[in-house]
C-alpha cells in the first residue's frame, strides 16, 4: 500500500506571511496532484506534477515534485485570506502499485486578516 | 451544471435505517469512486468502479454497498446506518488512474 503523509496537519498564519506544506512518502509515484478544498465543496485540482524535480507555479503558489518522485511541497507566498482551505496531495500509481490515486490526510490552512 | 452531482447534500437519519446516496456525472468517464472524509483523516476510499459491470472494495467498505446503474450513475448505500458512519461523503470520477479526479460537492450524513 502506498501512503502519503502531509505536514503540518494544521497551519494558522497571518495574511502576508509565506508558508510551505509538505507531502511525503516512502513510495514512488508516477505523478503528484495537489487539490484545494473549501468548506462545503469537493476538492478541486490545483496542479499535477509528473517529472522528478519539476517545479510549477500558479500565481503565488509554487509546487515542487521531489527528484525521486516520493515527495512534494507547496509554497505559498504572501498568503491571502482566500487561500484558506484544506490542501490535499494525491499520488498516481507507479509500476502497477495499485490503480488509482492515493490521497494524503491534508493540511488545513487558515489565513487570518 | 456541475460535472459531478450528489444527492442529497445533507441528510440526518436514525440508527438502523437504510439510506442511499446518489451520484451522477457528465464527464463521460468510466471510473467512479466513493470516498468518506472525516476530520484529520483526509479522503478514504469506500468503493470504486471502472465500468458498469465492475465493482471493487476500497479500504473501508464494511457497512456499505454500491450500485453502478449506468456509466454516469454510481450510488452508495448504507444498509443499516450506525452513528460512526456520520461523515462527509464524496463521489468522484476520473478518466484514468493518475489523471484529475472531479469531485461532487459532497453529502453530509448524520446518523443519530
Amino acid at each position: 500500500t502506498q501512503l502519503l503523509e502531509q505536514s503540518p496537519q494544521f497551519l494558522s498564519i497571518q495574511e502576508g506571511e509565506n508558508l510551505t506544506v509538505y507531502c511525503n512518502s516512502s513510495s514512488v509515484f508516477s505523478s503528484l496532484q495537489w487539490y484545494r478544498q473549501e468548506p462545503g465543496e469537493g476538492p478541486v485540482l490545483l496542479v499535477t506534477v509528473v517529472t522528478g524535480g519539476e517545479v510549477k507555479k500558479l500565481k503565488r503558489l509554487t509546487f515542487q515534485f521531489g527528484d525521486a518522485r516520493k515527495d512534494s511541497s507547496l509554497h505559498i507566498t504572501a498568503a491571502q485570506t482566500g487561500d484558506t482551505g484544506l490542501y490535499l496531495c494525491a499520488g498516481g500509481p507507479h509500476n502497477n502499485a495499485g490503480n488509482m490515486l492515493t490521497f494524503g490526510g491534508g493540511t488545513r490552512l487558515m489565513v487570518k486578516p | 451544471d456541475a460535472d459531478v452531482t450528489q444527492t442529497p447534500r445533507n441528510r440526518i437519519t436514525k440508527t438502523g435505517k437504510r439510506i442511499m446516496l446518489e451520484c451522477s456525472q457528465t464527464k463521460g468517464h468510466d471510473r467512479m469512486y466513493w470516498y468518506r472524509q472525516d476530520p484529520g483523516l483526509g479522503l478514504r476510499l469506500i468503493y470504486y468502479s471502472f465500468d458498469v459491470k465492475d465493482i471493487n472494495k476500497g479500504e473501508i467498505s464494511d457497512g456499505y454497498s454500491v450500485s453502478r446503474q449506468a456509466q454516469a450513475k454510481f450510488s452508495l448505500s448504507l444498509e443499516s446506518a450506525i452513528p460512526n458512519q456520520t461523515a462527509l461523503y464524496f463521489c468522484a470520477t476520473s478518466a484514468q488512474a493518475n489523471t484529475e479526479a472531479f469531485f461532487g460537492q459532497g453529502t453530509r450524513l448524520t446518523v443519530v
